[in-house]
């Protein structure tokens, strides 16, 4: 059981490339979520998705495209990378749809990004 | 809006002192969950408790002991005892009712324990 593994873990970006960072979960989540983190910010939340063909914006979309195209997997995608991008970001899942009393989410090991 | 205030950014103790971390929170709703997440060195964010608004009762689970006051719109968190293994960056966090899109995380406060 594998839990929710991010790849890549590293990756370092030159201004303007694209990349896409890959959430998988292996729990049957329906809910799936990515943050990214900056110092003297705490976590937020960029996109998620509430299940399978679905994503929403979240409080810090600009610059990010998601897809869920499948349960167990959702993408983040950079289209022209920025400096300002550069930040670790994390993928979580957890269950739902009922879930109206936010259980336990569970986190991958992060994706730090560099973009020069 | 809801916020989430860890004044202390940094803490360091010594090994087997008692320590506790801060966490205030600001919200209108009369539900809401809030949560603890610890990020160890190797970067992952580990699930640590949840508590609803409506159970205020302190909760004590092995080293660890948390105190929600409503009053005083906190939930302190405390280290009994504390071990180099404690050394993470502790995350408190709020969410309304609803999934994890609504949760709302403090700044977190770096714990170091000192062997």
């Amino acid at each position: 059981n594998a839990g929710v593994t991010q790849t890549p873990k590293f990756r370092v970006l030159k201004t303007g490339q694209s990349m896409t960072l890959l959430c998988a979960q292996d729990m049957n989540h329906e809910y799936m979520y990515w943050y990214r983190q900056d110092p003297g910010m705490g976590l937020r939340l960029i996109h998620y998705s509430v299940g399978e063909g679905t994503t929403a914006k979240g409080e810090v979309p600009d610059g990010y495209n998601v897809s869920r195209l499948k349960k167990q997997n959702f993408l983040l995608g950079l289209e022209s990378a920025a400096p300002s991008q550069t930040s670790v970001y994390f993928c979580a899942s957890s269950y739902g749809p009922h879930d109206l009393m936010p259980g336990e989410a569970f986190f991958g090991q992060g994706t730090r990004l560099t973009v020069v | 809006a809801q916020k989430v205030t860890q004044a202390q950014t940094e803490i360091s103790v010594v090994e087997k002192e008692d320590v506790t971390l801060d966490c205030v929170y600001e919200t209108r709703d009369t539900t809401y969950y809030l949560f603890w997440y610890k990020q160890p060195p190797s970067g992952e964010l580990v699930f640590l408790i949840r508590r609803n608004s409506f159970d205020e009762q302190n909760e004590i689970s092995g080293r660890y002991s948390w105190n929600f006051q409503k009053s005083t719109s906190s939930f302190n968190f405390t280290i009994t005892a504390s071990q180099v293994v404690d050394s993470a960056v502790y995350f408190c966090a709020l969410s309304i009712s609803g999934g994890y899109q609504k949760v709302t995380f403090g700044t977190g406060t770096k714990l170091q324990v000192i062997p």
